[in-house]
């Protein structure tokens, strides 16, 4: 079946350095979402990427969307111990653009060193 | 503006008991759906619910039960806990199941252990 996968699975940072997590689906994603989870928190909705290609950015965080559509990234410059959490990724199962059912990545868990 | 509400936030149950994990939203969304979130496998679908009156089976549907009570009201019902469904559960709603350009707002959380 469809899967989404997503590296590293943890990254340690020292505050100040960037950070990159990578997302891979095994199909042609209609769009790609991203939530951020604090510590004993829930997720929350970061943004979506609907166009080929598509990078948007949020201050130090910068989304891309693949060429393919299969894979997207999160960047972020300069880390600050406030981008601590576990960074998902979640594409619909649906073709055509519908929301389907969303299959989330694992997550990569970011820890920040200050 | 409360979002989604899920009650209770923790739970304890020995195996073989019942319970019923309520969520509401008052988001006036359509589609609502519950997740388990076990460590290192990320967000699993349970059953879901496109809109009032229909519920569908998610990925993981085995041993769980829901009700959608009314438009605003999505329960999850574990008729005889077993210790593989200690998790947390998350309940989340969107504002429709057909839309590409509908998030995920999600509720804090049950922590569920079964011993």
């Amino acid at each position: 079946g469809q899967q989404v996968m997503q590296i590293p699975q943890y990254q340690h940072v020292q505050e100040g350095e960037d950070f990159t997590t990578y997302c891979n689906s095994s199909t042609t994603l209609s769009n790609i979402q991203w939530y951020k989870q604090r510590p004993g928190g829930h997720p929350v909705f970061l943004i979506q990427l609907v166009k080929s290609g598509e990078v948007k950015k949020q201050k130090r965080l910068t989304f891309q969307f693949g060429e393919a559509k299969k894979n997207s990234s999160l960047h972020i410059t300069a880390t600050q111990t406030t981008d601590v959490g576990t960074y998902f990724c979640a594409g619909p199962t649906g073709g055509g653009g519908s929301q389907g059912n969303l299959i989330f990545g694992k997550g990569t868990k970011l820890s920040v060193k200050p | 503006n409360a979002g989604v509400t899920q009650t209770p936030k923790f739970q304890v149950l020995k195996t073989g008991q019942s319970m019923t994990l309520q969520c509401a939203q008052d988001m006036n969304h359509n589609s609502m759906y519950w997740y388990r979130q076990d460590p290192g496998m990320g967000l699993r679908l349970i059953y879901y619910s496109a809109s009032e009156g229909t519920t569908d089976k998610g990925e993981v549907p085995n041993g769980y039960n829901v009700s959608r009570l009314n438009k605003r009201e999505f329960s999850l019902r574990l008729e005889s806990a077993a210790p593989s469904q200690t998790s947390v559960y998350f309940c989340a709603s969107s504002r429709t199941y057909r839309d590409s350009y509908s998030p995920l707002h999600f509720g804090n959380g049950t922590r569920l252990t079964v011993t």
